[in-house]
């Protein structure tokens, strides 16, 4: 069964430290993505990579950066948390970009607070 | 512009009662079309999807979908209503035009009143 694990479901930080949240996959998926999603907001894509040290941003880049040193492995970071970076943050893969019949296959979601 | 418009907000039905979650989509080619599903404080299940043939596609947990073209619409339908039911549902677009981007929609919750 494929599948996309964050590594953390909840996370409290504070203001102005820098959090990482790590997303693995185990599907060989050449593409990874990361929402984060807003009551009323939907998902909003903050960052994607279509290979291994490769970052595309999304439409909402600013306050975050991306690493992704391995295939499997897509990092989050925030440089210098700020409450208004509070949301659930969700981490997708999905194989060749140019294979249209698949989706997204989604990790369960890191709800962060930043106090 | 590629969109997807989720117009409710939420959806509340009775159990047994047929559902109706409602989308529309603008692409500027051929549309790519998928159902989401969200349970709380979970990432999103796959349901669905449309990529060509049959205007009626069947998913996952008996739901299915209705691709029309003239309306530019792919509501997500499910003949009777269970309470497990109740969700965070979202439709997505793939558009080929824009490198083949998932766009989504905002989302309905559905309420399955026992």
């Amino acid at each position: 069964d494929v599948k996309v694990t964050q590594s953390s479901r909840y996370l409290v930080k504070r203001t102005g430290e820098k959090v990482f949240l790590e997303c693995v996959q185990d599907m060989d998926h050449e593409n990874m993505f990361w929402y984060r999603q807003d009551p009323g907001l939907g998902l909003r894509l903050i960052y994607f990579s279509y290979d291994v040290k490769m970052k595309e941003k999304g439409d909402i880049p600013e306050g975050y950066s991306v690493s992704r040193e391995k295939k499997e492995r897509f990092s989050l970071i925030l440089e210098s948390a700020s409450t208004n970076q509070t949301s659930m943050y969700l981490c997708a893969s999905s194989p060749f970009v140019g294979d249209l019949n698949y989706g997204y296959t989604f990790g369960s979601g890191t709800r962060l607070t930043v106090v | 512009a590629q969109s997807v418009a989720q117009p409710e907000d939420q959806v509340n039905v009775a159990e047994g009662n047929p559902l109706t979650v409602k989308c529309t989509y603008s692409v500027s080619g051929n549309p790519y079309l998928f159902w989401y599903v969200q349970y709380p404080n979970r990432g999103l299940q796959f349901l669905l999807k449309y990529i060509t043939g049959d205007n009626l596609v069947k998913g996952s947990y008996g739901f299915e979908a209705e691709f029309n073209k003239s309306q530019t619409s792919f509501h997500l339908k499910k003949p009777s209503a269970l309470v497990s039911d109740s969700a965070l549902y979202f439709c997505a677009v793939r558009d080929i035009a824009s490198g083949n981007q998932f766009y989504f929609g905002t989302g309905t919750s559905l309420t399955v009143i026992p």
